[in-house]
């Protein structure tokens, strides 16, 4: 069936560091692909998406690429902020199923 | 309201009672699915609403679980003689679109804990 792996975290950097939390997945077809971020106290806010193959997905400084040859989506900042500590889940969706979650990856930055 | 609410944001259950928790999706969102997140995992699909048809509740672990949406807006998912594998958040989304690909908005979660 359809999954998503993650790194497990927690992922500790300091601020201006750069940030790849890598993420996989296994399905059939062209599943959409997500990451969402959850902030302490928040719910889940999706930060970004790609729809298809070679798709770049970006926001608030974060991109992930959706790359079908390694069947992976990895997200990557080039200068984390404190404000960024959170906790970010890699997610997928294919049509006729509901979104399928990684576990989930903390990130902890420090000033 | 601005975002997706649920109530409550905690509940404390002894074992073998009844809970409900409440959604109230963005307004006029069509699509309405929860989840069921537990500790140190993602989020794991229950089920989803389509206005007031229950159009999928293949994630639903067992018949004590059950969820309505008789109105097609606010919803409850009901736990029936909760057990101690019920502890979890159960978060509830809301998207405007009538398929599940579009930008889901999720809610805070109520976190049940069952002693």
């Amino acid at each position: 069936g359809n999954s998503v792996t993650q790194m497990e975290g927690p992922v500790t950097l300091s601020e201006e560091a750069f940030l790849t939390i890598n993420c996989t997945y296994t399905a059939t077809g062209y599943p959409s692909l997500f990451w969402y971020v959850q902030y302490p106290g928040e719910g889940l806010q999706l930060l970004l998406k790609a729809t298809k193959a070679d798709d770049k997905g970006s926001n608030k400084g974060f991109e992930a690429t959706y790359r079908k040859e390694t069947t992976s989506f990895h997200l990557e900042k080039g200068s984390v902020q404190v404000s960024d500590s959170a906790v970010y889940f890699c997610a997928l969706d294919q049509a006729g199923t509901a979104l399928i979650f990684g576990k989930g990856t903390t990130l902890s930055v420090s000033s | 309201g601005a975002g997706v609410s649920q109530s409550p944001r905690y509940k404390v259950a002894k074992r073998g009672q009844d809970v409900a928790l409440r959604c109230d999706p963005i307004s006029g969102h069509v699509s309405l699915f929860w989840y069921q997140q537990a500790l140190g995992q993602g989020p794991e699909f229950l089920t989803y609403f389509q206005n007031e048809a229950q159009l999928d509740k293949s994630g639903l672990p067992s018949d004590r679980f059950f969820a309505e949406r008789p109105e097609g807006s606010v919803s409850t998912l009901k736990i029936q003689r909760t057990q101690q594998e019920d502890s979890a958040v159960y978060l509830c989304a809301s998207s405007q679109g009538r398929t599940r690909v579009t930008e889901a908005f999720f809610g805070q979660g109520t976190r049940l804990t069952v002693v």
